[in-house]
């Protein structure tokens, strides 16, 4: 079947700099994405959505980009600091049957983000 | 965690026992997600819930079965477990669009 997947599964940065973390989607009708990030024995957290119908969105030093002709989506957090470090999952929603979802989620493999201070 | 709890957060058990997991949660979310999560395969769906007694498979489902009997309570069971069944269990509800996580179940099937 369809999923997410993650171009790179680890991330180094220093603290202070910018980091980008990226997924690639294969369901061209999924319509909504979300990133999470998950530090260690911990439920993930949500951080950020994207619809279909936006090419950004930014947050609190986050911000996701949706590339829908190449199916691509990333997360960038400015200035990049210890507290940051964790795993980050992209998730998507495809389209169910009837056009109903119920929300269901389809998650990549994870990035692990580490950041040196 | 956004009102939910998860019972037990650890449960060590045999093969072939039956395990069930607790999910509460105090917003009144009509729905509710299982998901397990083990290395190298992110989060994955089991079971998931859009109302009282309104539930339905998710992608490994095999082997589990949920109920609900009211709003706040998603339950998830292994009728036997086995070692494969060695995960983390999470549960969510559904927010606006995103989904809510617990804290987590460490389940262990020796």
């Amino acid at each position: 079947g369809e999923s997410v997947g993650l171009h790179l599964p680890t991330l180094s940065v220093q603290e202070g700099d910018n980091s980008i973390i990226n997924c690639a989607y294969s369901n061209s009708a999924s319509d909504y994405f979300i990133w999470y990030k998950q530090e260690s024995g911990k439920g993930p957290q949500f951080i950020i959505d994207i619809r279909s119908n936006m090419d950004k969105r930014q947050g609190q030093r986050v911000t996701v980009l949706l590339n829908k002709t190449v199916k691509h989506l990333s997360l960038q957090i400015a200035a990049t600091q210890p507290g940051d470090s964790a795993v980050y999952f992209c998730a998507e929603t495809p389209p169910g049957a009837g056009g109903t979802s119920y929300g269901k989620l389809t998650f990549g493999q994870g990035t692990i983000l580490t950041v040196h201070p | 965690d956004a009102g939910i709890t998860q019972s037990p957060r650890h449960k060590v058990t045999e093969t072939g026992t039956p395990v069930t997991l607790r999910c509460h949660q105090t917003e009144n979310h009509r729905y509710m997600y299982w998901y397990r999560q083990d290395p190298g395969h992110g989060l994955r769906l089991i079971h998931y819930s859009y109302g009282v007694k309104d539930t339905d498979k998710g992608e490994v489902s095999d082997g589990y079965s949920v109920s609900r009997s009211k709003t706040e309570d998603f339950l998830l069971t292994l009728e036997s477990a086995t070692s494969s069944q060695t995960s983390v269990y999470f549960c969510a509800i559904r927010g606006r669009g995103e989904q809510y996580f617990g804290p987590g179940t460490r389940l262990t099937v020796t």
